[in-house]
């Protein structure tokens, strides 16, 4: 069973803290990774996608990727309310159809 | 910016009863995808379709599901006999490419089996 695991959460942080969530994977096949936000009773909505080690920043959001470790991570920088939100990571399935295995996400609370 | 847009945002029906969720994914995106959001769960594959027909269905996909892109625009999911278990948020993606695997969701349908 592939498997895409986040701490649930919440997390909370103050206004204006880095944010730091994380999600490990169980196929070292896969190849593409994905951070979706989700606010409630809403759809994920893309927010980074990160294909090899390393780093990759997007204004306040930063991407991390450990294939080695199968670890991938979301740092916010500066974080607002309106970031108060599901994070759900997610991870491409290595059959080459597209597929996305999700994790259960990671509820953000960040407070005034 | 284009989106991905469903109908309808909430179809409530009664068990047994078949349902068309429909989608219209982004203009220049080959690949489309259903996903489904139990509530208080994770969002869940059901099927991905490419050049007409079917790439992948995940077990939840059984008979009772189908995919259609009827037209050039739009692709349906077909529930023929709906469970009160099929109550869920069904979201249409559509990605350009398997290269580049970036997946834009629609905001959804809510389904309601009663």
């Amino acid at each position: 069973q592939k498997e895409v695991e986040q701490n649930s959460g919440p997390l909370s942080v103050p206004e204006g803290a880095i944010a730091s969530l994380n999600c490990t994977y169980s196929d070292r096949g896969s190849q593409s990774f994905f951070w979706y936000r989700q606010y409630s009773g809403k759809s994920p909505e893309l927010i980074m996608s990160i294909y090899s080690n390393g780093d990759k920043e997007d204004g306040r959001f930063t991407a991390q990727l450990n294939k080695a470790s199968q670890y991938v991570s979301l740092l916010i920088r500066d974080s607002q309310p309106s970031d108060s939100a599901t994070y759900l990571c997610a991870v491409n399935d290595p059959g080459n159809t597209g597929k996305l295995i999700f994790g259960q996400g990671t509820t953000l609370q960040v407070k005034p | 910016e284009p989106e991905v847009t469903q109908t309808p945002s909430h179809q409530v029906t009664q068990m047994g009863q078949e349902v068309i969720l429909r989608c219209v994914p982004i203009s220049n995106h080959l690949y489309f995808y259903w996903y489904r959001q139990i509530l208080g769960q994770k969002v869940e594959f059901l099927v991905s379709f490419y050049n007409n027909e079917i790439s992948e269905k995940s077990e939840i996909f059984d008979d009772q599901f189908s995919v259609e892109r009827p037209d050039g625009s739009n692709f349906t999911l077909k529930i023929r006999s709906t469970k009160l278990e099929d109550s869920a948020m069904y979201f249409c993606a559509s990605s350009e490419g398997l290269a580049t695997r970036e997946q834009y969701f629609g905001p959804g349908t809510r389904l309601t089996v009663t």
